[in-house]
């Protein structure tokens, strides 16, 4: 099946410190989400983006399809952002997001 | 706030015994999912219904089921349960019969003791 590789896989940042997150998948998709695990293990969508670019505040994402990679970008980073952070992928109509093992944030004030 | 509710939040139960957990989509979306997350496996893909149909299936194990009822709220059963039980189950919900943009709820904290 498909293979989604998060990198880095740890990430420590101090407030005000801008970061990339790379998501590289092994196949071609047809969806890809980005979502944010906060600290009481909620999940939220961040981008719906299986290509192009999109961008929400101080977040943003882009998605190369035709060389199987994703980016988000934060910038500003503020301590509300530490969690964890998965990209997911969907190969075809299999019914299912896959996840990658996600990039644990941590923001120090 | 996504719009699917998912309850009980939380939940403690010994081995052996059986829970039910319970999803309530967004407006509008026909399609519910299960996933698992747990420590060692990540988020796992369970089962997938859309409009009352099961559509697609992943790694649910033989103890477990699930169904979606007319009105398109689900329930995941889980029985006869383990220590290797104990994780987080998440629903999610999308309008589209084919994934699409997938909206999760707080999920149900399972603990198996």
């Amino acid at each position: 099946g498909i293979q989604v590789e998060q990198s880095p896989p740890d990430l420590i940042l101090q407030e005000g410190a801008n970061s990339t997150l790379r998501c590289n998948f092994s196949d071609s998709v047809n969806n890809l989400q980005w979502f944010h695990q906060n600290p009481w293990g909620q999940l939220i969508n961040l981008f719906y983006i299986p290509s192009g670019t999109k961008q929400n505040g101080r977040l943003s994402a882009t998605t190369v399809a035709t060389e199987r990679y994703s980016l988000l970008y934060i910038s500003s980073s503020q301590t509300t952002d530490s969690g964890v952070y998965f990209c997911a992928v969907e190969r075809g109509s299999q019914g299912n997001l896959i996840f990658g093992k996600g990039t644990k944030l941590s923001v120090k004030p | 706030d996504s719009g699917v509710t998912q309850t009980p939040k939380h939940l403690i139960t010994a081995t052996g015994q059986r829970v039910t957990l319970r999803c309530s989509p967004r407006s509008g979306d026909l399609s519910v999912y299960w996933y698992q997350q747990s420590l060692d496996q990540g988020l796992q893909f369970l089962i997938q219904y859309y409009n009352g149909e099961e559509r697609a299936k992943g790694n649910i194990l033989e103890r477990f089921s699930a169904q979606q009822f007319p009105d398109l709220h689900s329930e995941l059963n889980l029985s006869s349960l383990e220590l290797g039980d104990s994780a987080l189950y998440f629903c999610a919900s999308s309008v589209a019969k084919i994934t699409g943009e997938l909206f999760f709820g707080e999920g149900s904290r399972l603990t198996v003791l």
